[in-house]
Formats: structure tokens, sequence, C-alpha cells
């Protein structure tokens, strides 16, 4: 079985733009979760996704927001970059019965 | 929320040594993981341990729910076990939310 993927492994924007980074759960799996990590404040909970339904969210601005797909694919979007932005953020996949957490490997994304 | 505490924050082992990685938590939990996250920022899935012990390999677990702590085992390091573990943790009523410890940075010296 393929693993999470993630799109794009690297980006670099300035400030005020937005990004759209891309997630895709290992097959089967219906829930995806988005989590920010940075040297300063660790690995923090994002939101999750559940057949297309946000069931969760973190302690996070309103500039980030989520969205997930028919085929639980999700996107995350960040509007107006922050220089504190700048961070790796991490997608993890489970599936509906369980609550073991599969990681992709990330998209590290810069803010200049 | 769950607080998340690991111990030691830095290990430095040479390679042969034993090492035990310690997870404490502040409240119950229905699920535990253990990552180590290689350097290029991907988290490996070690153990699912929300409670008892398991081993696979050169690694152990052992998660003692009612007295809220998780230990890892690592026997025999290798230079290749060198990077951050993480413990999370979530809870059934906090849907896909796993909360993770500042991690343990362990490096093995040839």
């Amino acid at each position: 079985k393929a693993g999470v993927t993630q799109t794009p492994r690297y980006l670099i924007k300035t400030r005020g733009q937005q990004v759209t980074l891309s997630c895709s759960p290992i097959s089967g799996h219906r829930s995806v979760s988005w989590y920010q990590q940075t040297p300063g404040q660790g690995l923090q909970f994002l939101f999750e996704y559940f057949s297309e339904t946000q069931r969760n969210k973190g302690n996070f601005p309103g500039r980030f927001s989520g969205r997930q797909f028919s085929n639980s694919r999700s996107e995350m979007n960040v509007s107006t970059l922050e220089l504190g932005d700048s961070a790796l953020y991490l997608c993890a996949s489970s599936s509906t019965t369980g609550n073991e957490q599969f990681f992709g490997p990330g998209t590290r994304l810069t803010v200049l | 929320g769950i607080q998340v505490e690991q111990s030691p924050p830095d290990l430095i082992l040479q390679e042969g040594a034993n090492s035990t990685l310690r997870c404490n938590f502040s409240d119950s939990v229905n699920n535990l993981q253990w990552f180590h996250q290689n350097p290029w920022g991907q988290l490996i899935n070690l153990f699912y341990i929300p409670s008892g012990t398991k081993q696979n390999g050169r690694l152990s677990a052992t998660t003692v729910a009612t007295e809220r702590y998780s230990l890892l085992y690592i026997s025999s390091s290798q230079t290749t076990d060198s990077g951050v573990y993480f413990c999370a943790v979530g809870s059934n009523t906090n849907a896909g939310k796993s909360t993770f410890g500042d991690g343990t940075t362990l490096t093995v010296k040839p």
C-alpha cells in the first residue's frame, strides 16, 4: 500500500502571499490531520478532517484553513503569510476504525 | 488539554549501549504512539501502544496507562538510531488530534 504523500515538498513564498498544500492519505483512510512543526513550538495540531467534514481544530488563526475532498485528499491553505509561518507542515492519515496515525514526508515552507 | 513530557531531552550514547526514553502524560488517553523523526523530517512509526508491551527487533515499548507513562527501550544502539524520538497521545473525545511531547534527541557515537 502506498503511504501518505504530500506536495509540494519544498516551497518558498514571500510575506503576504498565500499557499496551498496537498495531502493524499493512505488508500482507504478517511481521516486526515494536519500539524505544524517549528523549532520553537514543536509539533502542533492544526485541524482534522473526516469524510469532508472538519471535526477538530487547533489553536491557530483563521488564516489557516483546510478542506477535504470526496476521495479523502486534503488541502490546507495559509493566507497572508507571515515570517512565523515558516515551518514543516505534516499531514497524517488514519483509518475509520483505528487511531494509529501515519505521517507523510511533510512540506517545508519558507516565508521570506 | 493533555500535557506530554518526555525525558531526557538529550541523550548521547556509545554504539552498543542500551537506553530508555520516558513519556509521561497528564490525563487518560486512548492511543499512544512512538515515532522516530528522520533527518528529512518524516515521522516513522515505531509503536502504537495505548497499553501493554510490544517488541520489534532491538526496540521495545511499554505503556502503563493507569500510571500515565510509557517507556521506549533501545538495545544495542547503532549510529542509525540517532535522531529525535517523539511520543504522541490522543483520546477518542478529541478526534484526530495527537498531542506530542518535545522529543528526545538521541545521538549514538561510533
